[in-house]
């Protein structure tokens, strides 16, 4: 597809549950970002890959988040053992380079119950 | 240290108003600069951009200047439509190490017909 692309759309787990949200970029697009998005917030930065290399996961909330693009291209961010608080809607985003905008995914939105 | 400020919502236009939603920052550098607007239910999607002092960005009528001096991105339409309806973020990209955009906290636009 043209654009970025996530799924779900929507999950909802159950407090204590692992979940996988999945990103696909746009095709060519070197970097990679994952941001989280709590109600009526803007945006905060998680991880960035550069290819498939994590160069920055200073944002991660905690060592339950990983985040993989094994290959450089699709991405997957993990959460295990899901808390209330990780209820959010997570964005992925690329671009062709650092140095160019960041195009945006609808967003994968997580309810834990 | 680097950060964003933008002005708080929620705003209420007529159709065919004049808007400005104010943004400054505060950097070591030369941030690029963005504003990013989402609408209900959808990802975020690019408006406009601008990469150096004095550059106007522009897009759907949308205009925004960046002003060193007063270190501001401030977005003007004038003459808003109801379709314009969404939240808008103010987004810089701060030099250095770090790469994602840093999201203002959004501002909310209603406008009636």
């Amino acid at each position: 597809g043209a654009g970025v692309s996530q799924s779900p759309r929507y999950k909802v787990a159950k407090r204590g549950q692992d979940v996988a949200l999945r990103c696909d970029p746009i095709s060519g697009h070197v970097s990679l970002f994952w941001y989280q998005q709590a109600l009526g917030q803007g945006p905060e930065f998680l991880t960035y890959f550069q290819n498939e290399a994590q160069l920055d996961k200073s944002g991660l909330p905690s060592d339950r988040f990983f985040a993989e693009r094994p290959e450089g291209s699709v991405s997957t961010l993990k959460i295990q053992r899901t808390q209330q608080e990780d209820s959010a809607v997570y964005l992925c985003a690329s671009s062709l380079d650092d140095n160019q905008p960041q195009h945006f995914g609808d967003g994968t939105r997580l309810s834990i119950l | 240290g680097n950060s964003v400020t933008q002005m708080e919502g929620p705003v209420t236009l007529s159709e065919e108003a004049f808007l400005t939603i104010n943004c400054t920052y505060t950097a070591t550098g030369y941030p690029s600069l963005f504003w990013y607007v989402q609408y209900p239910g959808e990802g975020l999607q690019l408006l406009l951009k601008a990469t150096k002092a004095d550059d106007k960005g522009s897009n759907k009528g949308f205009e925004a200047t960046y002003r060193k001096e007063t270190t501001s991105f401030h977005l003007e339409k004038g003459s808003v439509q109801v379709s314009d309806s969404a939240v808008y973020f103010c987004a810089p990209l701060f030099r250095g190490s770090a790469r994602q955009l840093t999201f203002g906290s959004g501002t909310q636009l209603t406008v009636l017909p």
